[in-house]
């Protein structure tokens, strides 16, 4: 299988830093997307990865390492509207997501 | 706009009865994806085209299902004789692709379905 590993829940309260680790299988993979997604709505994009190290976009960032298979997405300054589901998905061979369950964030003030 | 939009966004459905969804992608994009969601789940892979031909589908995509793309832009996805299962979110996405590389998929609104 590509399993993807993500935890369920987490929370933080508002100005924290949040970090959000994903897993996945290393064999035929090609990259890593991160999705943000409010509940009743579509996933909105985040980053991608696809080389080893960090992508910094603004408050967001997001870390891969390709023989760990390991990424996380770091979320600085956290404000109420960051309260939402983080979805973590890899392309394997093919251009096709598959996506881990998400991640929920409860931001709290 | 000129966003992923799919049409209905609301479906309530008898079961037995056939539905038909909408996909209109942006307008330059080549690929277009299906997805399916459940409630506290990820989304889950249903098919994908390049242009007009189907390039893969999911073993969770059961002789019930279809999806077309008859000229390479809107696509609709037909669930037949629909089971209490199939109520989900109906997720369709795009993207442009050039050889090998993954690029981002914009996702649309949805179309939530709810079998009864």
């Amino acid at each position: 299988g590509q399993n993807i590993d993500q935890p369920t829940e987490m929370t933080a309260t508002e100005g924290a830093i949040v970090q959000i680790n994903c897993t996945y299988q290393t064999s035929g993979f090609n990259g890593l997307f991160w999705y943000q997604q409010h509940a009743g709505e579509a996933p909105t994009f985040l980053s991608y990865n696809v080389l080893d190290g960090l992508e910094e976009k603004g408050r967001f960032s997001s870390f891969l390492s390709r023989s760990k298979g390991y990424s996380y997405l770091l979320l600085k300054e956290l404000q109420m509207k960051d309260s939402a589901s983080y979805l973590c998905a890899v392309t394997y061979n093919t251009d096709k997501l598959i996506f881990g369950t998400g991640t929920r964030l409860q931001v709290f003030p | 706009d000129t966003g992923v939009s799919q049409d209905p966004r609301h479906k309530i459905t008898k079961r037995g009865q056939n539905v038909t969804f909408r996909c209109d992608p942006i307008s330059e994009h080549n690929r277009l994806y299906w997805y399916r969601q459940t409630l506290g789940q990820g989304p889950e892979f249903l098919t994908y085209f390049q242009n007009e031909a189907q390039l893969e589908k999911s073993r969770l995509l059961s002789d019930r299902f279809s999806a077309e793309r008859p000229k390479g832009s809107f696509s609709t996805l037909e669930i037949q004789r629909t089971e209490q299962g199939d109520s989900a979110m109906y997720l369709c996405a795009s993207s442009w692709v050039k050889g090998s590389s993954s690029y981002e998929q914009y996702f649309g609104p949805g179309t939530r379905l709810t079998v009864t």
